[in-house]
């Protein structure tokens, strides 16, 4: 199956700093999504960016699909952008099954 | 707007004894349906998806089974659970037709098994 990782494992923040999320995968896709999980384990939809550039807000983010990667761009954190972000695929060709990588725990200080 | 829920939210069960966890999905009609487990502090992992009445496809052979009696609604099962059980288990849906389409995810239930 497809491999996803991202990095780092853990981010701590001060209020107010920017941060960015990576996430690699291993084969060609035709989804990539961005979810916040906040504490009580609802998974946000971020975006759903399988190539290109989004912006939602503070958020944006970038996927280069030819060189297998995407980054997730968090500016002027706030408490509220604590929780997990997972990245996850689903491979080309018919694939339904998304695959998550193992998450980035980040931490929001005040 | 399309909304999905899952009932129950939480369930404590003893090892042994059946299961039946539902989704029901409001606001489109003939969508994918997923099942997905997160073992604590890990990423997801698929169970199940469905892409029509009756039609499932099992991703990870075990105890569980899944059905889908209704257009829009999933229903998760075992008839003993395992202590391995444990865990959060989420219900998603993406839009009807090829696949790859954003997947939305259901608030989860928690299943802890004793």
């Amino acid at each position: 199956g497809i491999q996803v990782e991202q990095s780092p494992p853990d981010l701590i923040l001060q209020e107010g700093a920017n941060s960015t999320l990576r996430c690699n995968f291993s084969d060609s896709v035709n989804n990539l999504q961005w979810f916040h999980q906040n504490p009580w384990g609802q998974l946000i939809n971020l975006f759903y960016i399988p190539s290109g550039t989004k912006q939602n807000g503070r958020l944006s983010a970038t996927t280069v699909a030819t060189e297998r990667y995407s980054l997730l761009y968090i500016s002027s954190s706030q408490t509220t952008d604590s929780g997990v972000y997972f990245c996850a695929v689903t491979k080309l060709f018919n694939d339904y099954k998304l695959s998550f990588g193992a998450g980035t725990t980040v931490t929001v200080r005040a | 707007s399309q909304t999905i829920h899952q009932w129950p939210a939480t369930l404590v069960q003893p090892v042994g004894s059946p299961l039946s966890l539902e989704c029901t999905v409001e606001g489109t009609s003939n969508p994918n349906l997923y099942w997905y487990r997160q073992a604590a502090g890990r990423g997801l992992q698929l169970l199940f998806y469905s892409v029509g009445i009756g039609q499932i496809s099992s991703e990870v052979p075990q105890n569980l089974s899944a059905s889908r009696p209704q257009d829009r609604q999933f229903i998760l099962s075992s008839k003993k659970l395992l202590l391995s059980d444990s865990g959060f288990y989420l219900c998603a849906w993406s839009g009807p037709g090829l696949a790859g389409g954003e997947q939305f995810f259901g608030p989860g239930t928690r299943l802890t098994v004793l």
